[in-house]
């Protein structure tokens, strides 16, 4: 799979958009990005995944450029629930499964 | 829908007995995934399994580490005579077939070693 690079932390003020980062300069065509977060002393909670299209669920908007090798997570209102360890991973994706492999990911710090 | 289930949340052994941690997948899931978590450390892969089949070991420790998905029941991750080092959070996972394989994961069980 291609390795992610993430900023370590980012802050945000409650009620603003939080834009997580993230660069994938050698993701291959079939390669999805998914995003994850951990909030401490929780498993990791499934948060949106794409391809190449933007895509928008009740929790987040990925925006991925056209190149496929950046993308940002956007939490457009966020609250201090939202605190918590964000992960970028690409993963191809086909119907014998690929295991995640996290890295770092960017500890977000929602103040009030 | 119930989640990944696994049990149990905390677990207490003392070095050199033998702990298991129990797994459920989320309904329809084929796929299971084991990851642990050191204290202050990232998620590391550990196992990936389907039923009566191990895919991937590639993350387990070569020693006293086993795991396995039978036919029926849960996933059981075993590790034998566990030592202060083991002491961790472990999380399972699971995906359907298809779908995207969008992995889903539980809320971990907490070895302490003592």
């Amino acid at each position: 799979d291609a390795k992610t690079t993430q900023p370590p932390s980012m802050d945000c003020a409650e009620g603003r958009a939080a834009n997580l980062p993230c660069n994938h300069s050698t993701i291959s065509g079939n390669e999805y990005v998914y995003w994850y977060r951990q909030i401490h002393s929780q498993g990791p909670q499934y948060i949106i995944h794409g391809l190449k299209n933007n895509e928008t669920n009740e929790m987040a908007s990925l925006i991925i450029t056209e190149d496929r090798k950046s993308s940002t997570l956007i939490l457009p209102h966020a609250t201090l629930r939202d605190t918590a360890v964000y992960y970028c991973i690409v993963r191809g994706n086909s119907n014998s499964g690929y295991a995640l492999n996290f890295g770092k990911g960017t500890s977000l710090l929602v103040t009030p | 829908n119930a989640g990944v289930m696994q049990n149990p949340r905390h677990l207490v052994r003392r070095r050199g007995q033998e702990a298991r941690l129990r797994c459920s997948p989320m309904k329809g899931h084929s796929h299971v995934y084991w990851y642990r978590q050191l204290p202050e450390e990232g998620l590391k892969f550990m196992v990936y399994l389907q039923k009566e089949n191990i895919i991937d070991e590639s993350g387990m420790p070569k020693e006293r580490f086993s795991a396995e998905f039978p036919k029926e029941g849960p996933s059981i991750l075993r590790i034998q005579q566990v030592v202060r080092g083991d002491s961790a959070a472990y999380f399972c996972a699971s995906s359907p077939l298809g779908d995207g394989n969008t992995i889903y994961f539980g809320e971990g069980s907490w070895l302490t070693v003592v």
